[in-house]
Parts: C-alpha cells; sequence; structure tokens
C-alpha cells in the first residue's frame, strides 16, 4: 500500500541556518504530495503541494519538488526563522488533497535565535 | 483550520466511560474526514463521508466507535466504552476548493 517515510527529529538548528527534511514515498499510480505543517497548539495546515512529477511546491520560502524518479519530495529553506519551529508532515494522496491522505510520522524542527 | 471548528479542545476521563467530539466543517462542503493522531505520529483516517454517507469506514473499530453526519453537515464521533490506548487527538477535515482544512482536533486523555 502507499506509505511516506519522512526524517526523524527533532531537528535542532540556528536561526538563517540551511534546512533540509528527507521525505520519501511508496505510491501505486501518481499521487499527489503535501507538506503540512502543525505550530503549537494549532492545527494542521498544508504549507506546499505538487500534484506531478517535476513539480515544485513552494510557499513562505520553503521549497519541495515531486521527484518520480527518486520517489522523493524532500522539504528545503534556505534560511530558517525562529518562527520556523513547528512540526512538519510529508503526506500524499491518491487523486488530490480532497482525496484520504496518507501522513508520515512527522518531523519537530526546533530553530535557536 | 479556519472553518473547521471542533468541540471540545480537550476532554479527560477514565477508561470504560464513553466520550464524543463534535465537528462543524465548512458550510456547504461534502467531504468531512475524521483521522486520529497518536502521540508524535503523523494523523490515521479513521471514517470519510461524502454528504451523510460514510464512504471509507474500513479503518474504524468499529466494537467501540461510532460516527454519524446527520443532514451531511455536523458530525460526531463516539467511542464507547473509552480505552487508555484511546489517548489520542482526533482531527476532522473538511474539503474546500479540493484542499483538505482541518480542525484544531480534540485532545483525548484517557486515564
Amino acid at each position: 500500500g502507499n506509505s511516506v517515510t519522512q526524517m526523524e527529529g527533532p531537528v535542532t538548528l540556528s536561526e538563517e541556518a540551511f534546512l533540509t527534511i528527507n521525505c520519501t514515498y511508496t505510491a501505486t499510480g501518481y499521487p499527489s504530495l503535501f507538506w503540512y505543517v502543525q505550530y503549537p497548539g494549532e492545527g494542521l495546515q498544508l504549507l506546499l503541494k505538487a500534484t506531478k512529477a517535476d513539480d515544485k511546491g513552494s510557499n513562505k520560502g520553503f521549497e519541495a519538488t515531486y521527484r518520480k524518479e527518486t520517489t522523493s519530495f524532500h522539504l528545503e529553506k534556505g534560511s530558517v526563522q525562529v518562527s520556523d519551529s513547528a512540526v512538519y508532515f510529508c503526506a500524499l494522496s491518491g487523486y488530490s488533497s480532497a482525496s484520504k491522505i496518507i501522513f508520515g510520522s512527522g518531523t519537530r524542527l526546533s530553530i535557536r535565535p | 483550520e479556519a472553518g473547521v471548528v471542533q468541540s471540545p479542545r480537550y476532554k479527560i476521563i477514565e477508561k470504560k466511560q464513553p466520550v464524543a467530539f463534535w465537528c462543524n466543517p465548512i458550510s456547504g462542503h461534502n467531504t468531512l474526514y475524521w483521522y486520529r493522531q497518536n502521540l508524535g505520529q503523523g494523523p490515521e483516517l479513521l471514517i470519510r463521508y461524502e454528504n451523510e454517507e460514510a464512504v471509507d469506514d474500513s479503518q474504524l473499530p468499529k466494537d467501540r466507535f461510532s460516527a454519524e453526519r446527520l443532514k451531511g453537515v455536523d458530525s460526531t464521533l463516539k467511542i464507547q466504552p473509552a480505552e487508555l490506548g484511546d489517548s489520542a487527538v482526533y482531527l476532522c477535515a473538511a474539503v474546500l476548493y479540493n484542499e483538505q482544512f482541518f480542525g484544531p482536533g480534540t485532545r483525548l486523555t484517557v486515564l
């Protein structure tokens, strides 16, 4: 079945450092891929998405590229801020975000001032 | 999160007690999901509704869990009786413009 594997946390970085959170997936067909973020005390929010191979999703300085050849969707940001501290979830769905979403286990990110 | 309301936000009960969670999704949108998020894990689907109909409840532990969505708007998820392992955050999500929006969740603690 479909599944998502992401980098285990916690990840602790200094402000302005470069961030990469790895994510790989297993799926049949052509899934849509997502990164969700969960800030402390808040609900899940969609951060970015990509719906086909080679698409790049981007939002708030974060980027991820849908790599079908490596079945990956790594999250990157060039310069993190303290306000980026949160839990990040890689996820996939069979068709769109309206479909059932399968989540990875989450990566907790903490940014030091 | 905006537009999906869940209550209560927190619930503490003793094992074997019943508990219910309520979700009010974005008005007018037909698809609703309930997920369970265990500590340190990603959410896992419990049940999906299209209007009043449960179209995917394969992951719902039907011996103790039940859900309903009367009139295709609000939904209630119930556990009876609760077990220690049911401690988790229960998330409701609604689909708007082909995207799922999540509520803040109900954090359940079973003692």
